[in-house]
């Protein structure tokens, strides 16, 4: 079975500076991907970045980037210069055996002006 | 369309109506899922489809959910007798490969059917 903690459930951080929201998940599987989504009010659920467990090199996408670390199974990630758009729920999602995503629980960003 | 799309956005059932909920992928994707979100929550697995095969629906709650999709590509999600325990966002997503060997690929999520049973 697969599980994803995500023990912030609201951030809230001024515009143009830097937010780093945390994860944590458990999985026995060796071959998996980690994945971050972004769910605006509109409730469409939108991907921001994804890493592949067997790459040690972080993922980067413009703005967002994740701090993986396999051996402690955390997969936190950073949103630099944040903007007034990037108000939304953020999801940390595990995929292994069975191509189900398994979401953690969320964490609200506030961007404030 | 581009996107997947949901019908209904919104939908109001009475306690004990049957309800179905419409999927339309984006063409020639061969996964399809479906999520339910709880209020404040996040999206928890109800099934998979790979074509017209359903390899997963270890997820349903109850006998009362039941999914399709016939010809490989419109899905639907039916749910019998509701209650208010199933008032939820319904989510389906849809991605180009299955298996293994597409772990990584993206899913393309729609925006969701509302359910409220009253």
């Amino acid at each position: 079975a697969q599980t994803v903690t995500q023990s912030q459930p609201e951030m809230s951080v001024q515009e143009a500076e830097t937010v780093t929201l945390s994860c944590t998940y458990d999985t026995s599987e060796n071959n998996y991907y980690l994945f971050w989504y972004k769910q605006p009010p509109s409730r469409q659920m939108i991907l921001v970045i994804r890493q592949e467990a067997y790459k040690q090199q972080n993922a980067t996408e413009n703005r967002f980037s994740v701090n993986f670390q396999k051996a402690a199974k955390s997969f936190s990630l950073k949103i630099s210069d944040s903007q007034l758009g990037d108000t939304a729920m953020y999801f940390c999602a595990l995929k292994a055996a069975g191509n189900k995503l398994t979401f953690g629980g969320g964490t609200r960003v506030l961007v404030k002006p | 369309g581009a996107g997947v799309s949901q019908s209904p956005r919104y939908k109001v059932a009475k306690r004990g109506q049957d309800v179905a909920l419409r999927c339309d992928p984006i063409s020639g994707h061969v996964s399809l899922f479906w999520y339910q979100q709880a209020l404040g929550q996040g999206p928890e697995f109800l099934t998979y489809f790979q074509n017209e095969a359903q390899l997963d629906k270890s997820g349903l709650p109850s006998d009362r959910f039941f999914a399709e999709r016939p010809e490989g590509s419109v899905s639907t999600l039916k749910i019998q007798r509701t209650q208010q325990e199933d008032s939820a966002v319904y989510l389906c997503a849809s991605s180009w490969g299955g298996g293994a060997f597409n772990l990584g690929t993206e899913a393309f999520f729609g925006q969701g059917t509302r359910l409220t049973v009253v």
